[in-house]
């Protein structure tokens, strides 16, 4: 089954370094999503991406952040100037497309940043 | 406001037993859909069960089915015959049709815990 990939599982970077966190949505699929989830927490949305543009963004996107679809495949977020509260899980989703509602998204296993 | 609300943060269940799950939502939009996805320890996300505001009828997946009311604005998953690998966290979450970039909204999540 095709499955949403994401890379590195884990990545630990100094304050202050930009990082860039690496996604592989499911070929066919044309909605890409960020959402983090810091430890303990629930998950929280960050941005939609659609016929590549932004299609929304949360509060927590500011300028920091960024997406990118470079290529045909991958799906990259990335964080400027880290801060220690950027340190969460962030997960990378697709979905297939269209408006109807019962399509899932489907979640890659995420990448754990760590920021020291 | 918060628009998912799981009101339970852990619950044991007996192996073999079936658990309820709850999950309540608010939202304006006719339309809308419920997912549940499960995390298990190692992180990664998986889609369960979906259900529509429209659906007439309880989602069923396998052991997973839905106890669906609307005018209750409730949405709480069953799980029949439990099993150790059930244990996990589980995520209420929505979409609704209004929202233009089709994220999912999360609840805080249940951590279920399964005792042999």
């Amino acid at each position: 089954e095709p499955e949403v990939t994401q890379t590195p599982s884990h990545q630990v970077t100094q304050m202050g370094q930009e990082v860039i966190l690496r996604c592989v949505p499911i070929s066919n699929h044309l909605y890409f999503y960020w959402y983090r989830q810091i430890l303990g927490q629930k998950v929280e949305f960050l941005v939609s991406f659609y016929n590549n543009e932004i299609s929304e963004k949360s509060e927590i996107f500011d300028d920091q952040f960024s997406v990118e679809r470079p290529d045909g495949s991958n799906f990259t977020l990335k964080i400027r100037s880290t801060k220690l509260e950027d340190s969460a899980m962030y997960f990378c989703a697709s979905r297939i497309g269209g408006t109807v509602l019962n399509q899932p998204q489907h979640f890659g296993d995420g990448t754990r940043l760590s920021i020291l | 406001a918060q628009k998912i609300t799981q009101t339970q943060p852990g619950m044991f269940v007996q192996e073999k037993e079936a658990v309820t799950l709850d999950c309540t939502y608010d939202t304006s939009d006719p339309s809308y859909g419920l997912f549940w996805y499960k995390q298990p320890s190692s992180g990664e996300m998986i889609f369960l069960i979906y259900q529509g505001s429209y659906d007439q009828q309880n989602a069923t997946e396998g052991r997973y089915s839905l106890n669906f009311q609307k005018a209750r604005k409730s949405a709480n998953l069953v799980i029949s015959a439990s099993q150790l690998g059930d244990s996990a966290m589980y995520f209420c979450a929505m979409r609704e049709v209004n929202n233009a970039g089709n994220m999912l909204t999360f609840g805080g999540g249940t951590r279920l815990m399964v005792k042999p």
